[in-house]
């Protein structure tokens, strides 16, 4: 079975911190997504990765950088943190060629 | 601009069949997902395609702008948030409906 990890499932930050959120895969896919979860938004895609060192912004890329360094390791990195980035953040992986993207538990972030 | 439309919120009784619609306008789009979401854990995988297709209790219809999902005898353990998604052909990434709560009565 594929396992989609995510570093912390709760973060509490304060504005301003940059902020850390690590992911990492165990299935070799070449593909990694990080998307932020909101109510009454559903997933919205933050930024996408379709290899090593390789990126694209998705669909709400403002306030947001990422970094792959590894294949299996994708970071979502909120370089000043504000409140209106607490939300719940999911990354997902998919293997180039199928269609089917698997997620992580998620990771709950706060900005105080 | 590429969206995906589902209903906020569907309310069944338990052992009834439940249908949640999704329709799009993502250009080109032709595969859909469904995906089912309980809090605090992964969204995982239902059905997909692009025609009609089932899995277990688990139906999915398929029209070229919109879909369905329908789940068979609905359980009070089936009350979560479930997600519509497409993709085009060549694409990497999903287009996510803003997810229906579906709600279970006795």
């Amino acid at each position: 079975d594929v396992k989609v990890t995510q570093s912390s499932r709760y973060l509490v930050k304060r504005t301003g911190e940059k902020v850390f959120l690590e992911c990492v895969q165990d299935m070799d896919h070449e593909n990694m997504f990080w998307y932020r979860q909101d109510p009454g938004l559903g997933l919205r895609l933050i930024y996408f990765s379709y290899d090593v060192k390789m990126k694209e912004k998705g669909d709400i890329p403002e306030g947001y950088s990422v970094s792959r360094e590894k294949k299996e390791r994708f970071s979502l990195i909120l370089e000043s943190a504000s409140t209106n980035q607490t939300s719940m953040y999911l990354c997902a992986s998919r293997r180039t060629g199928g269609n089917e993207q698997f997620f992580g538990p998620g990771t709950r972030l706060t900005v105080l | 601009k590429d969206q995906v439309f589902q209903p906020s919120t569907v309310a069944s009784s338990e052992g009834a069949v439940v249908e949640i619609f999704c329709n799009h306008s993502v250009s080109n789009a032709y595969n859909f997902f469904w995906y089912l979401h309980f809090p605090g854990c992964a969204p995982r995988l239902l059905v997909k395609g692009s025609k009609p297709s089932q899995q277990g209790r688990y139906n999915m219809t398929y029209e070229r702008f919109s879909s369905s999902l329908l789940i068979l005898q609905v359980r009070e353990a089936d009350a979560a948030v479930y997600y519509c998604a497409c993709t085009t052909g060549t694409a990497s990434k999903l287009t996510f409906g803003t997810g229906t709560r579906l709600q279970v009565t006795l």
